[in-house]
């Protein structure tokens, strides 16, 4: 079976751009989460969609967005980038996104702004 | 809030030899999740482990085994016998109750010498 899947895996951006992210999850999972790990930090929580509702935001700013689609396909969208935007975007998958779901990660998309 | 630290920036430890890898959280609710990833080079965010706060016996897959200290708070990561496809950065991470968001500790680099 398939994995969560992520595109473009790498992305250069100028500042002040805007960029969007696309994960598929893994077949059956119902649920989408979008981490930012910053070189050398661990992984930041920046949403998590189920059913085509948000259900949970971390602390970023409103410059980030993101949505779920009926087939449970994710975007997660950046505006105005920032220098501080550069990072490894990681999306997760997990079947219904209870508290005892497991999450599975993407492979990433390594987005560097100049 | 919900807090993982992970004191050991770094690690070394000879193949076949078993190494633990620490992990201390704070949290104040009673109901909780702890999960261990590895992250190779490339970036993707493995699934190793994972642990409930209401599970009484200690939780194993494979080589990996979750030493859940309760008291102390503390949830190491022991893998034995130690392979070359090891090396990789290890994160411990907490999901809190009512979300979906996992909360990752800053990492700990293993490196496995032949």
């Amino acid at each position: 079976d398939a994995g969560v899947t992520q595109s473009p895996t790498h992305l250069i951006k100028t500042r002040g751009q805007h960029v969007t992210l696309r994960c598929s999850p893994i077949s059956g999972h119902k649920s989408v989460s979008w981490y930012q790990q910053v070189l050398g930090q661990g992984p930041q929580f920046i949403f998590q969609y189920y059913e085509k509702e948000e259900r949970g935001r971390g602390n970023f700013p409103d410059r980030f967005s993101a949505r779920q689609f009926p087939n449970y396909s994710s975007e997660l969208n950046v505006n105005a980038l920032l220098l501080g935007d550069s990072a490894l975007y990681l999306c997760a998958s997990s079947l219904v996104g209870t508290p005892t779901d497991t999450q599975y990660f993407g492979p990433g998309t390594r987005l560097t702004v100049l | 809030a919900q807090k993982i630290t992970q004191t050991q920036p770094g690690m070394f430890v000879q193949e076949k030899e078993a190494v633990t890898l620490d992990c201390t959280y704070d949290t104040s609710d009673p109901s909780y999740g702890l999960f261990w990833y590895k992250q190779p080079s490339s970036g993707e965010m493995i699934f190793l482990i994972y642990q409930g706060s209401y599970d009484q016996q200690n939780a194993t897959e494979g080589r990996y085994s979750l030493n859940f200290q309760k008291a102390r708070k503390s949830a190491n990561l022991v893998i034995s016998a130690s392979q070359l496809g090891d090396s990789a950065m290890y994160f411990c991470a907490m999901r809190p109750p009512g979300g979906n968001k996992l909360v990752f500790g800053a990492g700990t680099i293993l490196r496995v010498k032949s």
